[in-house]
């Protein structure tokens, strides 16, 4: 069935590691984006791509990189230069550009 | 700068009741209005979309509203059910998408 997904859904590193989130999508939607969400605070945009090989600077993206070589896929990399890592970072994807976003499930990072 | 501010912060109500949620927003230009509802862990999921000739839409016990003259959106959710205890996000699109911070809502047997 369609949807949107991410793996893994529980991640746990090490301080200074980096750490690639894992998010798919075959809804053929064109745009696809990463949010961060942390306790109490709204989603903030990291990272997002509205076509393959293209992608933009959300509000948050230091410390984080992104790619877009498949239309199915945009993982996220959380590097050691982000300062404050663990948080819920959720996925999403959009059709046309009136249309809803589709949310993964979520992963919950936890850097030790 | 484009902003959704939605309130209350956090809200509990007993099983049953009835609550309104708020929504203020200040994008432009504008074209919709989204309400979204998130699981706690979980990813949020869409309950309603309004227009911008739309004042009121219904999905099953939640009523959203729209005034786009005072740019006001409410959420009423009728018969409260403990299913109902999530974050309901006010999402309204530019160039990006501008999300609101969300309603806390607890309901209590």
């Amino acid at each position: 069935d369609g949807g949107i997904t991410q793996s893994p859904k529980y991640l746990f590193r090490k301080e200074g590691q980096n750490v690639t989130l894992s998010c798919e999508q075959n809804l053929n939607h064109d745009a696809m984006y990463w949010y961060r969400q942390d306790p109490g605070q709204g989603l903030r945009l990291i990272y997002y791509s509205q076509i393959v090989n293209d992608f933009q600077k959300g509000d948050i993206a230091e410390g984080y990189s992104v790619s877009r070589e498949k239309k199915e896929s945009f993982p996220l990399t959380v590097t050691s230069a982000q300062k404050n890592p663990t948080a819920f970072y959720l996925c999403a994807s959009k059709g046309a550009p009136a249309d809803e976003q589709f949310f993964g499930p979520g992963t919950r990072l936890t850097v030790l | 700068k484009n902003q959704v501010e939605q309130s209350p912060q956090s809200l509990i109500i007993l099983e049953g009741k009835n609550c309104t949620l708020q929504c203020n927003y200040t994008v432009s230009p504008f074209s919709n209005l989204r309400w979204y509802k998130q699981d706690t862990g979980r990813g949020p999921v869409s309950l309603t979309i309004m227009t911008f000739s739309e004042n009121t839409k219904s999905n099953g016990r939640y009523t959203a509203t729209l005034d786009a003259d005072t740019k006001q959106s409410s959420l009423h959710i009728t018969a409260s059910q403990l299913s109902d205890s999530a974050s309901y996000i006010c999402v309204a699109p530019d160039d990006k998408i501008i999300f609101g911070k969300g309603t806390r809502l607890h309901i209590l047997p």
